[in-house]
């Protein structure tokens, strides 16, 4: 039972390149979520799906795309990055949105040159 | 904007004493609240979720909700090295989004 899982660990981007997070599952919840975790800033969510088929804004969304491909999987897209999304990305899950426990993966660093 | 604030720290507290972490929220219309730790390059985990007035207790950790004050704090007895890490503070608000406070570091000094 993994959990949550994120691919890539690491990764250094250019400005105006792309790159696609992958979030994984299985613990069979229906609500998936990203993060990013800025220093002083605290964890921001950047995009919710509280359901397979289902997405919405979180706090910050702008320069971000996701898709929910299946219950499992909630990918976060960088269409054309840029410097001010170099942070530390964390995708989690939880059995339903609202109250439940959120289980978080190992995250992804990213750096923007 | 429903904000949740806490000290950034660092809470310097000497081994085997209590630690008292405090947050503060401003959306009245919050019901349930939630205290992750993250150790230094990991990933936040839940420790502690509080839905009512008063104190929950799991263990060497202690919730305390105040709703009439908009006040949550974790309490950690007996504090251990292995308690240093940076606790975050939790709401979800009555959108039903969850809201992270920034953390505040705690450092057990042995």
């Amino acid at each position: 039972n993994a959990g949550v899982t994120q691919t890539p660990k690491f990764q250094v981007l250019k400005t105006g390149q792309s790159m696609t997070l992958q979030c994984a599952q299985d613990m069979n919840h229906n609500s998936m979520y990203w993060y990013r975790q800025d220093p002083g800033m605290g964890l921001r969510l950047i995009y919710y799906s509280a359901s397979e088929g289902t997405t919405d804004k979180g706090e910050v969304p702008n320069g971000y795309n996701v898709s929910r491909l299946n219950k499992r999987e909630f990918s976060l897209r960088l269409e054309s990055a840029a410097p001010s999304q170099t942070s530390v990305y964390f995708c989690a899950s939880s059995e339903a949105s609202g109250p439940d426990t959120q289980y978080f993966g190992p995250g992804t660093r990213l750096t923007v040159l | 904007q429903k904000e949740v604030e806490q000290n950034s720290g660092p809470l310097s507290v000497p081994e085997g004493a209590i630690a008292s972490l405090n947050c503060t929220y401003s959306d009245r219309g919050s019901q349930s609240f939630f205290w992750y730790r993250q150790y230094s390059g990991k990933s936040p985990e839940l420790i502690m979720s509080i839905y009512s007035n008063g104190d929950k207790e799991d263990g060497r950790f202690t919730a305390q909700l105040n709703k009439a004050s908009q006040y949550v704090s974790l309490l950690i007895r007996d504090s251990q090295p292995s308690d240093s890490a940076t606790y975050l503070c939790a709401v979800l608000n009555r959108d039903d989004k969850i809201i992270f406070g920034k953390g505040t570091r705690l450092h057990i000094l042995p």
